[in-house]
């Protein structure tokens, strides 16, 4: 079956730290992984990542993706309070529907 | 641009009542859609995907159905809610010829008492 598994479950760090976070797959027809940072409501989107070794960096955040090992990290630095969030590790598959297979998340509060 | 809009954001139902959750995409044309349900603290967890008119895939066995009456409708129903239907319902769309990218509307949080 396939699965997509994030570690931890939950993180609290205080403001400026810097944090990484985990996620490991097995999925029959692996396309792209993607990240989501949800906060309130919606989750919204952060990086696709297609090919291994290849960083993707948007300000702190940044995230590379590592198949032979089926995985993927995320890393937060400099946290601030809005940082504070659910992140979201999803697989896409090879299909027509286009189905993602998400991660339970990694809860993350950035303390002051 | 394309907007994905949810109704209604709040819902709180008695156990055995119906429901009816709405999506609908606005800005662009056959898209793939997806409703999700989230429990508290939790992933999302796929309910339906739809890639076409009168077109549903069930992911999981549940107390729930879909529909896609329109190109850019896509409604959650259940006939009679269960304890268990609580959670914050997602949907979310994919233009197929695009991107990857799933985008999400607002969420409905329902609440099954």
């Amino acid at each position: 079956e396939d699965k997509v598994v994030q570690s931890p479950l939950s993180l609290v760090v205080h403001e400026g730290d810097t944090v990484t976070l985990n996620c490991s797959y097995e999925v029959t027809n692996f396309r792209s992984l993607l990240w989501y940072k949800q906060e309130k409501k919606a989750p919204t989107f952060l990086f696709m990542l297609t090919s291994s070794g290849i960083e993707k960096k948007s300000g702190r955040l940044s995230s590379i993706l590592d198949k032979k090992e089926l995985s993927s990290i995320l890393n937060i630095t400099a946290t601030q309070t809005g940082d504070s969030a659910i992140y979201l590790c999803a697989i896409r598959e090879y299909s027509s529907a286009s189905k993602i297979i998400f991660g339970s998340g990694t809860r993350l509060s950035i303390r002051p | 641009s394309q907007t994905i809009h949810q109704w209604p954001a709040t819902l709180v139902q008695p156990v055995g009542s119906p429901l009816s959750l709405e999506c609908t995409v606005e800005g662009t044309s056959n898209p793939n859609l997806y409703w999700y349900r989230q429990a508290a603290g939790r992933g999302l967890q796929l309910l339906f995907y739809s890639v076409g008119i009168g077109q549903i895939s069930s992911e999981v066995p549940q107390n729930l159905s879909a529909s896609r009456p329109q190109d850019r409708q896509f409604i959650l129903s259940s006939k009679k809610l269960l304890l268990s239907d609580s959670g914050f319902y997602l949907c979310a769309w994919r233009d197929r010829t695009s991107t990857d990218t799933q985008y999400f509307g607002p969420g409905t949080r329902l609440t099954v008492l």
